[in-house]
């Protein structure tokens, strides 16, 4: 079956650190990835994503590229700030499923929690 | 745009009672909605795929007797916790697809609902 597999937290940083949280998979196919991002208190929101190999997605200063080679879709930030804090989960959709009934069905990492300071 | 809401975002009741929990996509039509649980600083677990009009598609372990799921329109799914028990109490969270949506495995998420059991 599926499996996203991402770096163990918590993260703490200073602000402008850089940021970079692990996430390897294994899947069967060609998955598209994904970032979410869960704010305190919040639902979770997109933060970017790719779907196929070598694609980079970014945004808000964050990137990540599909590795299909390394099965890895690691997150990237060069300069942290604090309102980053939060809760941070990969993610691969599954693109089976007969009649697109289980059509991007989510199969989601830990969760890395991300703390960062003044 | 695409904004999921869920009611209610905290419920409390006693064992033995059943809690209804409503998700809605207030600015767009979802022919699928999804319904996860979150235990505390784990990751989300998907319980089922809701499709308008059809019965739920539940994943493995997850009873559908106890976890009823009803998705009667485009914009509402409820997912009803059945005589409810202490170790029912976690966070759940549905998603929703954008049926018009040219991304077709993009999820926007509701904020969940956090129910404890006493």
């Amino acid at each position: 079956g599926n499996s996203v597999t991402q770096m163990e937290g918590p993260v703490t940083l200073s602000e402008e650190a850089f940021l970079t949280i692990n996430c390897t998979y294994t899947a069967t196919g060609y998955p598209s990835l994904f970032w979410y991002v869960q704010y305190p208190g919040e639902g979770l929101q997109l933060l970017l994503k790719a779907t196929k190999a070598d694609d980079k997605g970014s945004n808000k200063g964050f990137e990540a590229t599909y590795r299909k080679e390394t099965t890895s879709f690691h997150l990237e930030k060069g300069s942290v700030q604090v309102s980053d804090s939060a809760v941070y989960f990969c993610a691969l959709s599954d693109h089976s499923g007969a009649g697109g009934t289980s059509y991007g069905k989510l199969t989601f990492g830990q969760g890395t929690i991300l703390t960062v300071h003044p | 745009g695409a904004v999921v809401s869920q009611h209610p975002s905290r419920v409390i009741c006693k064992s033995g009672t059943s809690v209804k929990i409503e998700c809605r996509s207030l600015d767009f039509q979802a022919t699928t909605m999804f319904w996860y649980r979150q235990f505390p600083k784990q990751s989300l677990m998907l319980m089922a795929t809701s499709n308008e009009g059809s019965k739920a598609t539940y994943e493995q372990g997850v009873e559908k007797d106890k976890f009823l799921i009803n998705h009667a329109s485009l914009t509402l799914s409820t997912l009803t916790v059945t005589s409810a028990h202490p170790e029912d109490s976690s966070f759940y969270i549905c998603s929703a697809r954008d049926v018009l949506a040219g991304a077709r495995d993009e999820q926007f998420f509701g904020p969940g609902t956090r129910l404890t059991v006493l």
